[in-house]
């Protein structure tokens, strides 16, 4: 079965760079949600895309933007990055918001040097 | 404020025994409980989940017992197996679908 694919893997910047992360969702998924894990720590809710439009947001720094383009992938954009937001990125997919499950890609490791 | 709280933050247990991990919830508005489980520089997986209508679920060696009243749920795995050993995440739904997560705990099973 289709999973939830995130790009790149690992991606190393330096201090004050930008990084694009992207995801796509699994096929007939409309809803796409973006989580940043630091190390030994939780997952913490980013922002939410349903049916293209930003359906919630949740502690995303201003420096941080997305979006969901027509065909439901989503980015993450990631300006002036600080070594603070060396994290690991997930990106989540569902059908809906709040109706099925939410599935969770393999993530995007940044590190940020 | 962590909206959901979990325990304990690491578990060992002997291959065969069972693993029990605690959550706890605030908000009354969350409406769908999953467990996730996490291998390093996995995505979190899931596991098994519950809705607040129901007080047990069982899938496998895998059980969630909800207790709404109390607004805490468990997870239960039977018989662990060393391939169990991983980070296991409760989380609630709240509005819009976005995940709550507990903080985790990472278990190891000895064989």
């Amino acid at each position: 079965a289709a999973g939830v694919i995130q790009s790149p893997r690992h991606l190393i910047k330096e201090k004050r760079e930008t990084a694009t992360l992207k995801c796509y969702p699994i096929p007939r998924h409309d809803t796409v949600y973006w989580y940043q894990q630091g190390p030994g720590q939780d997952p913490q809710f980013l922002i939410s895309f349903y049916e293209k439009m930003q359906s919630d947001k949740g502690s995303i720094p201003d420096r941080f933007s997305a979006q969901q383009f027509s065909d439901y992938h989503s980015e993450l954009n990631m300006s002036s990055l600080e070594l603070g937001d060396s994290a690991l990125y997930f990106c989540a997919s569902s059908v809906g918001t709040g109706v099925t499950e939410a599935f969770f890609g393999q993530g995007t490791r940044l590190t940020v040097v | 404020q962590q909206q959901v709280k979990q325990s304990p933050q690491s578990l060992i247990v002997q291959k065969g025994g069972i693993s029990i991990i605690n959550c706890a919830y605030e908000n009354t508005a969350f409406d769908y409980f999953p467990w996730y489980q996490q291998f390093p520089g996995k995505g979190p997986a899931l596991l098994i989940a519950i809705r607040p209508d129901v007080s047990e679920k069982k899938e496998g060696r895998f059980t969630i017992s909800f207790n709404k009243s109390a607004k805490q749920f468990s997870l239960h795995i039977m018989d662990s197996q060393p391939g169990d050993s991983a980070t296991y995440f409760c989380a609630a739904r709240g509005d819009r679908g976005k995940l709550i997560f507990g903080q985790g705990t990472e278990l190891s099973v000895k064989p």
